[in-house]
């Protein structure tokens, strides 16, 4: 079965920082893409960030480059996202997905909550 | 590089519906994807639907879920609504490096 678990939200003053991991399980996340995408409060989805399967090329949302890094260890099967910077506007529930090239998202992580707020 | 779904729409219990998704000029070629998201819920995978229409559907997901493709418009037809069909469906594509989705269609279920 394929499993995808997010981890590592929270309460996160602005200015703040956090780190989100996924763990995958039920296949060999080194073959896939991997996707962070969040979707704000009573909104709809946003792409954040893709990493290749061997890390070697990475894509952001304009509204986070600079201050968002997306990594990966395929021996542990993790994705991360390093959040600095964060703003009111990052608050969001982060969703981790994983794709093959040309193939969109097939299978999606349950979510973790972001709250950016003093 | 843009999606346009209308906000909402809405079927009878058994009936069926058809939602909408418009690819931007210029990229009536391109391939998308459906993804519902039940309230609560994470999203999940219905469909890859190209434009001439054929598509392949994520695992588990039922028959009376299916797709088609006309020009620059993606179609997701749910047949013999049933109450849990009721959900927020998001079409989604993509490019070199980006993913792009629709705003979205409230499905509800009367």
């Amino acid at each position: 079965e394929v499993l995808l678990v997010e981890s590592g939200g929270g309460l996160v003053q602005p200015g703040g920082s956090l780190r989100l991991s996924c763990v995958a399980s039920g296949f060999t996340s080194s073959t896939y893409w991997m996707s962070w995408v969040r979707q704000a409060p009573r909104k709809g989805l946003e792409w954040v960030a893709n990493i290749k399967p061997d890390g070697g090329e990475k894509y952001y949302v304009d509204s986070v480059k600079g201050r968002f890094n997306i990594s990966r260890d395929n021996a542990k099967n993790s994705l991360y996202l390093q959040m600095n910077s964060l703003r009111v506007e990052d608050t969001a529930v982060y969703y981790c997905a994983r794709r093959r090239t040309g193939w969109p998202f097939d299978y999606w992580g349950q979510g973790v909550l972001v709250t950016v707020s003093s | 590089l843009v999606l346009t779904q209308s906000p909402s729409a809405s079927a009878s219990l058994g009936a069926s519906v058809n939602l909408t998704c418009t690819l931007s000029s210029g990229h009536s070629s391109y391939a998308i994807a459906w993804h519902q998201q039940q309230p609560e819920k994470g999203p999940r995978f219905l469909m890859r639907l190209k434009s001439d229409g054929s598509h392949s559907k994520g695992d588990g997901v039922p028959d009376r879920f299916s797709g088609s493709s006309s020009g620059a418009e993606r179609y997701l037809t749910i047949s013999s609504l049933q109450s849990e069909d009721e959900a927020d469906y998001y079409c989604h594509t993509w490019g070199t490096g980006i993913q792009v989705f629709g705003g979205g269609t409230k499905l509800t279920v009367l």
